[in-house]
């Protein structure tokens, strides 16, 4: 079966453009992640959704990013006004049941590398 | 909240030999603790994990063992061969309420000489 897939594989944008990056967890799977990776660094984690229920977004940076899992599946992540220190590897992940199973087995996309010149 | 270190941040070994790496976190109320390998150009990959029950965990040329009392746990290969040089991220979960989520490590890689 397919894995969880993220669109576009790379994005170059200009300081100030908004950018939007998708990802398309495993069908059925209710718990999904987004993670921001710096050059050499662990993912951080940004925010958690729980079918269509953002539940948690502390980890997002600024009120300049912004999530949406808007029929429980596929899910977008936003960021308006690019500045530099957005240029990352943004990782979505699924898991198959909620957030209070804990232990549950993350399945990570290949990520979408965002540059802003 | 949750702080994850990894060390040493490089390693380097013989094909055939061991491999340990070694990860601390703070937060004592963590319960969970996996392990990803994360290929050039691919998303984190989970290759085992253990939860704060257990003491030692393996899966073939792999396993994993956790010190609760000093808040620290690691990560065993044996018999290393080239397609084990990745970089390997440690991990921590602690309950947070309504999600499990994860504090990684800073990652090490892990060259394998043929």
């Amino acid at each position: 079966g397919a894995g969880v897939s993220q669109s576009p594989r790379y994005k170059v944008a200009k300081r100030g453009q908004d950018v939007a990056l998708r990802c398309d967890p495993i069908s059925g799977h209710v718990s999904l992640f987004w993670y921001q990776q710096a050059l050499g660094q662990g993912p951080e984690f940004l925010t958690y959704f729980q079918n269509e229920a953002q539940l948690d977004k502390s980890g997002l940076p600024s009120d300049r990013f912004f999530a949406e899992r808007p029929e429980g599946s596929v899910s977008t992540l936003k960021i308006q006004r690019t500045q530099q220190e957005d240029s990352a590897v943004y990782l979505c992940a699924s898991s198959l049941r909620d957030g209070s199973y804990f232990g549950e087995k993350l399945f990570f996309g290949s990520g979408t590398q965002l540059s802003v010149l | 909240g949750e702080n994850v270190e990894q060390h040493p941040s490089t390693l380097s070994v013989q094909e055939g030999d061991s491999a340990v790496i070694k990860c601390t976190y703070s937060d004592s109320a963590s319960n969970y603790f996996p392990w990803y390998k994360q290929e050039l150009g691919k998303g984190p990959q989970l290759i085992i994990d253990i939860r704060s029950n257990v003491g030692e965990k393996k899966d073939q040329r792999i396993a994993v063992t956790l010190n609760k009392t000093a808040k620290h746990f690691s990560l065993h290969i044996t018999e290393t061969q080239p397609e084990d040089s990745a970089v390997y991220f440690c991990a921590a979960s602690s309950p947070t309420g309504a999600n499990s989520k994860l504090t990684f490590g800073k990652g090490i890689t892990l060259s394998v000489r043929p």
